[in-house]
């Protein structure tokens, strides 16, 4: 069975950073893509990156290019995401999520869930 | 970029079809992805490829592309189904981006 366990969320002030991480098992995690979806409060989903299985190709949603940083670590099946520069903005629940193929990215077929991320003064 | 216009809300009874609607300017070839998503919980996909059920959901979920509008039809509609929906793509250009709509509210009567 495919479980992935997000940690790391809480209250950070503007300009501040977090780094959430995500536990996977149940699958070979080195052969999937992984991403990093939000949700902020009653809003819609919201897909903020993507890593590779490999850590050879990674995409940012605009909203966060150069502030956000993904990785993994294939070895202990987990991903990384790096928050620096935190906005009141990026305040949500952070959504770890697994590609439905081995070595494409197509939608997501497995879910955590999710890490709250509060950014407030 | 690219977006995807969903309905905010639908509204059905007991028994009847549910029908949910997906518009982009043109889905280029990529297939249509549909979640489904309860208060509190993370999203479940429902409907992949377009009209392809992952394990364990109901025949009831079913899906069809035109290349212009995605469809998501839930039939003969259970108080379970209560949900939000969104439809999603792989953006294969210049994105590379997993693009989302903006969500159904399914409503049961």
């Amino acid at each position: 069975e495919v479980q992935l366990l997000e940690s790391g969320g809480g209250l950070v002030q503007p300009g501040g950073s977090l780094r959430l991480s995500c536990a996977a098992s149940g699958f070979t995690f080195s052969t999937y893509a992984m991403s990093w979806v939000r949700q902020a409060p009653g809003k819609g989903l919201e897909w903020v990156s993507v890593m590779s299985g490999s850590g050879g190709t990674i995409n940012y949603a605009e909203s966060v290019k150069g502030r956000f940083t993904i990785s993994r670590d294939n070895s202990k099946n987990t991903l990384f995401l790096q928050m620096n520069s935190l906005k009141v903005e990026d305040t949500a629940v952070y959504f770890c999520a697994k590609d439905v193929l081995p070595g494409i990215t197509d939608c997501f077929d497995s879910w955590g869930q999710g890490t709250l991320v509060t950014v407030s003064s | 970029s690219y977006v995807l216009t969903q309905p905010p809300s639908v509204s059905v009874a007991p028994g009847k079809t549910a029908t949910i609607t997906c518009g982009g300017d043109y889905f280029g070839g990529q297939s249509v992805h549909w979640y489904q998503q309860k208060p509190g919980q993370a999203p479940v996909l429902v409907i992949f490829y377009d009209s392809d059920r992952p394990s364990g959901i109901p025949e009831r979920f079913s899906g069809s592309n035109s290349g212009n509008t995605a469809t998501l039809t839930i039939s003969r509609v259970e108080a379970g189904d209560e949900a939000d929906y969104y439809c999603q793509v792989w953006g294969s250009g210049s994105d590379h981006s997993y693009v989302f709509g903006s969500g159904t509210r399914v409503t049961v009567l």
